[in-house]
Parts: structure tokens; C-alpha cells; sequence
């Protein structure tokens, strides 16, 4: 089956602009979870997603926004970027019930200049 | 909130055994997970440890002790391949809190 998609890849902004990352999960998956990976930092959680509705959210400013669709599909947004926001973006999903086994997409590399 | 703390660097030879530690401090616990990461790439889940003791899959295993607040991941017949970073991460209660990690530990396997 298809595995966790995200797009774009990578992107490059402009201090000050906003920015919309998109997040497929694997087909059954209703759990969605983003991070924010930096060098040094490992994994920063940023929100969890489930049926639409955020069941979590981690310590980041509201620039950081986010939500989910009806097909499990999640977008994060992040307004008035600051060059503290250059990051490795990753996606995880996994069924609902079980309480392992995310799995990660290959992230999208935004670089803030 | 969750805490953990792994050694942030490892490095051992090829074919040898290395262990990669991580302790936790958590209000409750609900299981202890590895990811591996290659550079450029997306984490993969490795193992999951909810009880006491070992858990084996192939030349990787990963032990937990809930009493002690520790668990650590066995690698065997270290390949180069192996070389990653390697991720702990824990939930501190069942499906109402995120998964935190840890901020990984980077092994550097040698001819």
C-alpha cells in the first residue's frame, strides 16, 4: 500500500510570507501527527490529528496552525515566517486504536530566507 | 510532561554489537518505541516494548525495565547500513498524549 505522502518536498520562502504543507496518510490511517525535526533537536511534536479533530498540540506559537479533512488528509500551516522556522517538517499516521508503528513520510525541507 | 535522554553519539565497528541506551521520565507510561532515521530520510519504526524484557526481530532488539525508567536498543552484526540516528520515544498514557521523542543518537558504524 501507498506509504505517507507528503509535498512539497521542499520549498523556500521569504521571511515574513506563510507557508501550507500537505500531508497524505496511508489509506486507513485516521491518526496524523506532525513534527518539526531540526538539527540537535529531534523531534518536536507539533499537532495530532483524529477524525478532523486536533487531539493535541505541542508547545509552538499560533503561527503554527492545522487541520484535517474528512479523507485523513492534514495540511499544517505556518504564518509570518521567521528564519527560526527553517526545519525538516514531518507527517506520521497510524490506525486510530493502536498505540505504535507510526509511520513517517519523507517530510517537507522549508528553508526561511 | 515527558522527558528523555539518550547518548547523542555512538560509534562502533562493523560486525561488533552496540547498545543504544535511553532513560525517561513520564507522569504514567504507555510504552517505549525506536525509530531509525538515515540522513535524508523519513524515521522508520523499529520496535515497541509496553512490558518488562526483551523483544527480538532479527539483529535488532530492545529491552525495557518500567521500574527503572529505562530501556535500550541492541543492534548485532553491525552493518554500514546501520549507520543512522537512532530515535526512543515514549507516550506517557493511551491515545490522549503525543508521542515525545527523544533527541536521538547518531551511530557511526566502521570498517
Amino acid at each position: 500500500k501507498a506509504g505517507v505522502t507528503q509535498t512539497p518536498r521542499y520549498l523556500i520562502k521569504t521571511r515574513g510570507q506563510q507557508v501550507t504543507l500537505s500531508c497524505s496518510p496511508i489509506s486507513g490511517h485516521r491518526s496524523v501527527s506532525w513534527y518539526q525535526q531540526t538539527p540537535g533537536q529531534g523531534l518536536q511534536f507539533l499537532f495530532e490529528y483524529f477524525s478532523e479533530t486536533q487531539r493535541n498540540k505541542g508547545n509552538f506559537p499560533g503561527r503554527f496552525s492545522g487541520r484535517q479533512f474528512s479523507n485523513s488528509r492534514s495540511e499544517m500551516n505556518v504564518s509570518t515566517l521567521e528564519l527560526g522556522d527553517s526545519a525538516l517538517y514531518l507527517c506520521a499516521s497510524k490506525l486510530g486504536g493502536q498505540n505504535y508503528g507510526y509511520t513517517f513520510g519523507s517530510g517537507t525541507r522549508l528553508t526561511v530566507v | 510532561g515527558q522527558s528523555l535522554e539518550q547518548p547523542s553519539e555512538v560509534t562502533a565497528v562493523e560486525g561488533a554489537i552496540v547498545q543504544i541506551n535511553c532513560t525517561y521520565q513520564t507522569s504514567g507510561f504507555y510504552g517505549l518505541s525506536w525509530y531509525q532515521q538515515h540522513d535524508g530520510g523519513a524515521p522508520t519504526f523499529l520496535s515497541y516494548n509496553a512490558l518488562d524484557g526483551l523483544e527480538e526481530t532479527g539483529r535488532f532488539s530492545s529491552f525495557l525495565s518500567r521500574s527503572d525508567s529505562y530501556g535500550y536498543l541492541l543492534l548485532q552484526e553491525l552493518q554500514m547500513k546501520d549507520s543512522a540516528s537512532y530515535f526512543c520515544a515514549v507516550r506517557d498514557s493511551s491515545g490522549n498524549t503525543p508521542l515525545v521523542f527523544g533527541k536521538g543518537t547518531r551511530l557511526s558504524v566502521i570498517a
